[in-house]
C-alpha cells in the first residue's frame, strides 16, 4: 500500500516549457487535490477534485489545468511554466467526507528559469 | 471563504519545555481541525485532530484544544524532545455548500525549534 505517489521527484523546467505533474493514490479515495508551498505562506490550494470527472478551483488556480483521470490519479499541467510557479507542490487525497483527513504525497520540487 | 490564522510563526522551546500553538479560524460552519507536522524536506503527516463534538483529545505527548465559542483551537506538546523540531500546520474544514467535499483551509505554519 504506497498510499499517495507523486512522479517526478524533481524538475527543472525553462521558462514556457510545459510540464505534466502526475499523482495516483491506491486508498480508494474518492476525494483529490493538488497544493503549492511557498516559503511562509504555507499550502495553497490550486485545484481540488471530488471525484472522477469534477475538478474545482481553488486558491491559486491561475495558470494550471488539472485532470481526473480516474479514481486513482489526478494530474496537474502547467502549459507554459513561469518563474513565479517555482515551488514545491503536494497532491493529496482523502476519503469520502468532508471531517477526514487528507494523506499527502512526498510532493515534487519544481523549478523554473 | 474561511481565514485560518496560526501563531507563533516560529518557536523555539529547550527539550522537555512545553511547546504550544494556537490557531484561530473565522467560519462557524467549520467542524473538523486537523494538525500536521512537516519535517525538512518531507511530506506533511497527520498528527492530530478534533472534530468539533469534543473540547480535548490527547495522544501521548500532543493535545489539542477547542473553544467553539472563541473559535480557536490549540496544539499542545509536552515533555518535547528534539525530534519534535519541524514545522506544525493547523487546518480547518466545513462541508462546500451543496456537496460534503470540504476543502481544507491551512496557517501558515509554525517552525518549532527543540534545543537538546
Amino acid at each position: 500500500n504506497a498510499g499517495v505517489t507523486q512522479t517526478p521527484k524533481f524538475q527543472v523546467l525553462k521558462t514556457g516549457q510545459s510540464m505534466t505533474l502526475q499523482c495516483a493514490q491506491d486508498m480508494n479515495h474518492n476525494s483529490m487535490y493538488w497544493y503549492r508551498q511557498d516559503p511562509g505562506m504555507g499550502l495553497r490550494l490550486i485545484y481540488y477534485s471530488a471525484s472522477e470527472g469534477t475538478t474545482d478551483k481553488g486558491e491559486v488556480p491561475n495558470g494550471y489545468n488539472v485532470s481526473r483521470l480516474n479514481k486513482r490519479e489526478f494530474s496537474l499541467r502547467l502549459e507554459s511554466a513561469a518563474p513565479s510557479q517555482t515551488s514545491v507542490y503536494f497532491c493529496a487525497s482523502r476519503r469520502q467526507g468532508w471531517n477526514q483527513p487528507q494523506h499527502f504525497g512526498d510532493g515534487t520540487r519544481l523549478s523554473i528559469l | 471563504g474561511e481565514n485560518v490564522e496560526q501563531h507563533p510563526s516560529t518557536l523555539s522551546v529547550q527539550e522537555g519545555d512545553s511547546a504550544v500553538i494556537k490557531c484561530t479560524y473565522s467560519d462557524s460552519a467549520s467542524n473538523y481541525f486537523p494538525w500536521y507536522k512537516q519535517e525538512l524536506g518531507k511530506r506533511p503527516q497527520l498528527i492530530i485532530d478534533i472534530r468539533s463534538n469534543v473540547g480535548e483529545k490527547k495522544d501521548q505527548r500532543i493535545a489539542v484544544t477547542l473553544n467553539k465559542t472563541a473559535k480557536h483551537f490549540s496544539l499542545h506538546i509536552t515533555e518535547t524532545q528534539p525530534e519534535d523540531s519541524a514545522v506544525y500546520f493547523c487546518a480547518a474544514s466545513r462541508p462546500d455548500r451543496g456537496s460534503t467535499l470540504g476543502r481544507l483551509y491551512f496557517g501558515r505554519g509554525t517552525q518549532l525549534t527543540v534545543w537538546p
